[in-house]
């Protein structure tokens, strides 16, 4: 299994709703990536969880919260975003964190605040 | 610190024809480079990696690249474009930081396959 798989593909939130985005990987990586992509734009980094720590945090906002329950899945939670939010929400996953060892990313979620 | 520069926002070849994306890198020391591909409302592919050993890298779907270091380029290639090429292609830089690694993109080029 090569894959990383997001969930949901799709997802449309009112500013006060809650949800959460899901990334799962069975490829035994140890470090899991959470990135943005606004249209037209090449992805930016959020968090990276190394060995199931937050290891980088590039300044997000709280209202986007990290988890990663296991070695396997990660979590993005989301609460009272913005329209600025909308974004393509692209997880990824690589075996160890050295410069050298390339990601494999998943498909993303589309996420839509109105 | 780390950055790529992709040179071209937009190249347009006609199929059969050889590709030629360019990329320059920033460096302090010898980088890790990437080439990732992303088709339209898709994630992302990786294409190759250089990472210090051979500097002509070879990749999926043809594609090849080789790392000059006198020139800082990491320049993407393909003798023969196919349809299916078209795509956003991103080259992409790592620096490993407080015990991960971070991925630096470039603002990517879209290549466009003219029938």
């Amino acid at each position: 299994d090569t894959e990383v798989t997001q969930t949901p593909k799709h997802l449309v939130m009112g500013m006060t709703n809650k949800k959460s985005l899901k990334c799962e990987q069975h490829m035994g990586h140890r470090a899991m990536y959470w990135y943005k992509q606004k249209a037209k734009k090449p992805p930016e980094l959020m968090f990276v969880y190394s060995y199931e720590k937050l290891s980088i945090n590039e300044s997000v906002p709280s209202r986007f919260s990290p988890e990663c329950p296991n070695s396997s899945l990660l979590n993005l939670h989301l609460h009272a975003l913005q329209p600025e939010d909308s974004a393509l929400y692209l997880c990824a996953s690589s075996q160890e964190t050295g410069s050298d060892t390339e990601a494999f990313f998943g498909q993303g979620t589309r996420l839509t605040v109105v | 610190a780390q950055s790529v520069t992709q040179l071209d926002s937009h190249v347009s070849v006609s199929e059969g024809t050889p590709v030629l994306l360019r990329c320059n890198y920033s460096s302090s020391y010898s980088p890790s480079l990437f080439w990732y591909v992303q088709h339209p409302n898709k994630g992302l592919q990786l294409l190759l990696k250089y990472t210090s050993a051979a500097t002509l890298v070879k990749g999926i779907n043809g594609f090849e690249a080789e790392f000059k270091k006198s020139e800082t380029s990491f320049h993407l290639t393909k003798p023969s474009a196919h349809m299916s090429d078209a795509a956003e292609y991103f080259c992409v830089v790592s620096q490993l930081q407080t015990g991960a690694n971070n991925l630096f993109f470039g603002t990517g080029t879209r290549l466009t396959i003219i029938p």
